[in-house]
Formats: C-alpha cells, structure tokens, sequence
C-alpha cells in the first residue's frame, strides 16, 4: 500500500492564482482531512469528510474548497491564494473503529504564496 | 472546546538522557490520546496511543500513561538517541472519526551525540 500521497510536495504561487492540491489514500478510509500546519500552532482543521459525498469544515476553512466524488480522492482547492495561506498542508485518513481514531499522514505539500 | 497543552521547546538533550515531555489536556468526554513524531521534510507518523483511563502506551521506547485524574499524557523515554530528534505533538480525538482531533503545538526535540 502506498498509504496516502499528496501531490506536489512544494508549491509557489502568485497572490490571486488558484490550485488544487491533490491528496489520495489507497487503504478504504472513510475519514479524510486537510490540516495546515504554522510554526507554533500546531495543525489546524481546514475540511474534513467522512465518506463520499460528505464534506464539512473544519477549524480554518476561509479560502479552501474541498470534494469528495470517491473514497480514494480528497483535493484541496485554492480559489485566490493569498499570503496568509502560506503554509505546509497535510492530508490524512483513517477508518473508523470505535474507541481508536489514528489518522494516517501524507507526506505534505509546502505552500509559499508571493 | 477541547484542547491541548505541551511543552513548547526547544527540548535539547544528549545522548542517553532521559526524555521527559509533558502534555495536559482539556475534554468535556473521555477522548482517544496519542503522541505523533514528525521527522524533518516528512508527514506525521503515530508513536503511539492510549484510549482509556490507566492505559499505557509504548512503542520504540517511548511511553506515555493516560491520567484521567490529572487529564495529562507525558511522554517518557529512558535513553535517547540522536535518531529520536524530531518534532513530537500531543493530540486527542473523541469524534467517531476522528474530526475531532485536536492537536497540541508540537515540541522540538533535539539530541546531541
């Protein structure tokens, strides 16, 4: 298996452009997540799904569009970058087991919006 | 909301010392609680989990001890290596999912030969 993959590792865009980070899992998760991680903050919540066709947002959802057509697929859609979208986005997965929740992690894709 | 705290670091230690990296938390219900490693350049990987009051979990000599009374989840390992320098983060879940995770800011480890 290859876990979960996330397409590209780096980014650079213009202030204004759009992009969609991709984000596939090839181990049946219902759960899906994006998280954004800051120096000093941790990660933050930015969408999540729990199956296909369900989507929801998370803790900092402003400027972020997802989808979920199919279980494997989860892309993260950046409509106008700005500078404040800078960052390191993280992907994870996990199935759901009644008391164990353990998310599974991409490799992550480093953003710099100029 | 739920939260977590930890100490932020810089930890810096040298080989062989033991670890010590405190975790507190705040949860309305009984959540799920893990420690996740990131190694430079890579994702997050899980070290290891404890889902009940009393429970420990271990793993590459890493424990942790799920305290209820003290709603804290240390980790502890007796020797480092400078393998072990990396970013370790606290986290809690208590959604069926998982959607609501929350993690703490992460604390910097580095160990020196």
């Amino acid at each position: 298996n290859a876990g979960v993959t996330q397409t590209p590792k780096f980014q650079v865009l213009k202030t204004g452009q759009s992009m969609t980070l991709q984000c596939a899992q090839d181990m049946n998760h219902e759960y899906m997540s994006w998280y954004r991680q800051d120096p000093g903050m941790g990660l933050r919540l930015i969408h999540y799904s729990v199956g296909a066709g369900i989507t929801d947002q998370g803790e900092v959802p402003n400027g972020y569009n997802v989808s979920r057509s199919t279980t494997e697929d989860f892309p993260l859609r950046l409509l106008s970058a700005a500078p404040s979208q800078t960052s390191v986005y993280f992907c994870a997965s996990s199935y759901r087991a009644s008391g164990v929740n353990e998310q599974f992690f991409g490799p992550g894709t480093r953003l710099t919006v100029l | 909301g739920n939260s977590v705290t930890q100490m932020e670091g810089p930890v810096t230690l040298s080989e062989e010392a033991f670890l010590t990296i405190n975790c507190t938390y705040t949860a309305t219900g009984y959540p799920s609680l893990f420690w996740y490693v990131q190694y430079p350049g890579e994702g997050l990987q899980l070290l290891l989990k404890a889902t009940k009051a009393d429970d420990k979990g271990s793993n590459k000599g890493f424990e942790a001890t799920y305290r209820k009374e003290t709603t804290s989840f240390h980790l502890e390992k007796g020797s480092v290596q400078v393998s072990d320098s990396a970013v370790y983060f606290c986290a809690l879940s208590d959604g069926d999912y998982g959607q609501n995770f929350v993690f703490g800011p992460g604390t910097r480890l580095s160990v020196l030969p």
